[in-house]
């Protein structure tokens, strides 16, 4: 099945503490990027990757690092998360033959930070 | 910068009535549009996308969008509301000089009442 699969899905995790929020896709996308949602503010693009070694900022990068060794994966890394990262975060991948297409999204990861 | 504006967070409407989203862009060169739905504890899912090529966009589950320059806008509609489209809906924009970068609006949740 195609899919975009993100984990964990829920984490509890205090402030300071590094963590990694994995994601995979299996649809052979070049393309791939990470945003939190937020009440009333809709998505925030964190960042996104074009392909494997090629990574640019969205709008709110400040406070996590990417990384894109692999096409499958694209890790989130918060290396010092604080409670205004606190929300609901989405990858998502897509093909991006000729211009931005469709993203598949994975199912979420809920972060609390205390 | 791009920005997004959906007018109206919520919306509620009768069952069989018009479903009317508005969403409004800023750039002064026509972007890509897309619209997403979010289903409750759930990732987004495409509705339908704008890239040029027709003005009038058709998407899946009878919803359709109209991309108006001369307004800079790309409201979503489908004439008869079924109770499966309360959900949130999200338009987002890329610009066509930068595909990787997505802004989001902040969201219309849709309640619909039999």
């Amino acid at each position: 099945e195609a899919q975009v699969t993100q984990n964990p899905r829920y984490l509890i995790t205090v402030t300071g503490k590094k963590l990694t929020v994995t994601c995979s896709q299996n649809m052979n996308h070049e393309y791939m990027s990470w945003y939190r949602q937020d009440p009333g503010l809709g998505l925030r693009q964190i960042y996104y990757s074009m392909n494997v070694e090629v990574t640019d900022k969205g709008d709110v990068p400040e406070g996590y690092k990417v990384s894109r060794k692999e096409k499958r994966n694209f890790p989130l890394i918060l290396e010092s998360p604080s409670p205004n990262q606190t929300s609901l975060y989405f990858c998502a991948s897509s093909l991006m033959a000729g211009g931005p297409n469709e993203q598949f999204f994975g199912p979420g990861t809920r972060l609390t930070v205390l | 910068a791009q920005s997004v504006t959906q007018l109206g967070s919520h919306v509620s409407v009768s069952e069989g009535a018009l479903v009317l989203l508005r969403c409004n862009y800023s750039s002064s060169v026509p972007p890509y549009l897309f619209w997403y739905v979010q289903y409750p504890n759930q990732g987004l899912q495409l509705l339908l996308k704008y890239t040029s090529a027709a003005t009038l966009v058709k998407g899946i589950n009878g919803f359709e969008a109209e991309f108006k320059k001369s307004e800079t806008s790309f409201h979503l509609t489908k004439p008869s509301a079924h109770m499966s489209d309360a959900a949130e809906y999200f338009c987002a924009v890329s610009e066509t000089d930068s595909w990787g970068k997505f802004q989001f609006g902040a969201g219309t949740q849709v309640v619909v009442t039999p």
